[in-house]
């Protein structure tokens, strides 16, 4: 089945040191999403890549860094996590823009901030 | 003004029940809009998607879309227990390409 799959599921690391979570598709989707979850929060959009063009939110901080190699693969790196950033971290894909955009999400990975 | 706004709930219902979500935004220009069903500790699942005014059904899903009063809802038929969850509204804006989403609005189906 064609999906989005992302590991580790559960990430630990400690404080201040940098930690690399990864994203993959089989969708074959051009638009690929990363966003932060914490608890009874809205998904906080990240960043995003259409195609190999990105795309960062004025908001989200110098620490989160992104790279995307090819089509399939999509990946977030936090160089110095702080205890503030322990959340849920979710990649979604999208196969289009405009009037349809649907999103379809990983399973996330659970990042603790020790 | 938050752009996404639901109802935090929890919104309890009985088993068998009709459970009714509501969503308002704020961007006119919005187009596309979605309902994601969340459990506990997963991800964002896509249930229903609609795009113009009108009602739109997917076997005990119903949503409504009212674009003049900037409102969107979620009807679930016949209310399952499995059906305890969190339902986010995601809207995209004037660009199109991003989903902005309330923060949800918890779901109990009690037996």
């Amino acid at each position: 089945d064609a999906m989005v799959i992302q590991n580790p599921r559960y990430q630990v690391t400690q404080f201040g040191k940098p930690v690399t979570l990864s994203c993959s598709q089989t969708l074959n989707h051009n638009v690929m999403y990363w966003y932060q979850q914490k608890s009874s929060q809205a998904p906080k959009l990240l960043f995003h890549y259409y195609d190999k063009d990105f795309n960062n939110e004025a908001d989200t901080p110098d620490n989160f860094q992104s790279r995307r190699p090819n089509t399939s693969f999509c990946f977030l790196d936090i160089r110095s996590p702080g205890l503030g950033d322990a959340a849920m971290y979710l990649c979604a894909t999208s196969g289009a823009s405009g009037a349809l955009g649907e999103q379809f999400f990983g399973p996330g990975t659970r990042l603790t901030v020790l | 003004q938050k752009e996404v706004e639901q109802n935090s709930g929890p919104l309890s219902v009985p088993e068998g029940a009709i459970a009714s979500l509501n969503c308002t935004y704020s961007d006119r220009v919005s187009q596309s809009f979605f309902w994601y069903r969340q459990y506990s500790g997963k991800s964002p699942e896509l249930i229903m998607s609609i795009y113009s005014n009108g009602d739109k059904e997917d076997g005990r899903f119903t949503a409504q879309l009212n674009k003049a009063s900037q409102y969107v809802s979620l009807l679930i038929r016949d209310s399952q227990p499995s059906d305890s969850a969190t339902y986010l509204c995601a809207v995209t804006g004037s660009s199109g390409d991003k989903l902005t989403f309330g923060t949800g609005t918890r779901l109990a189906v009690r037996p």
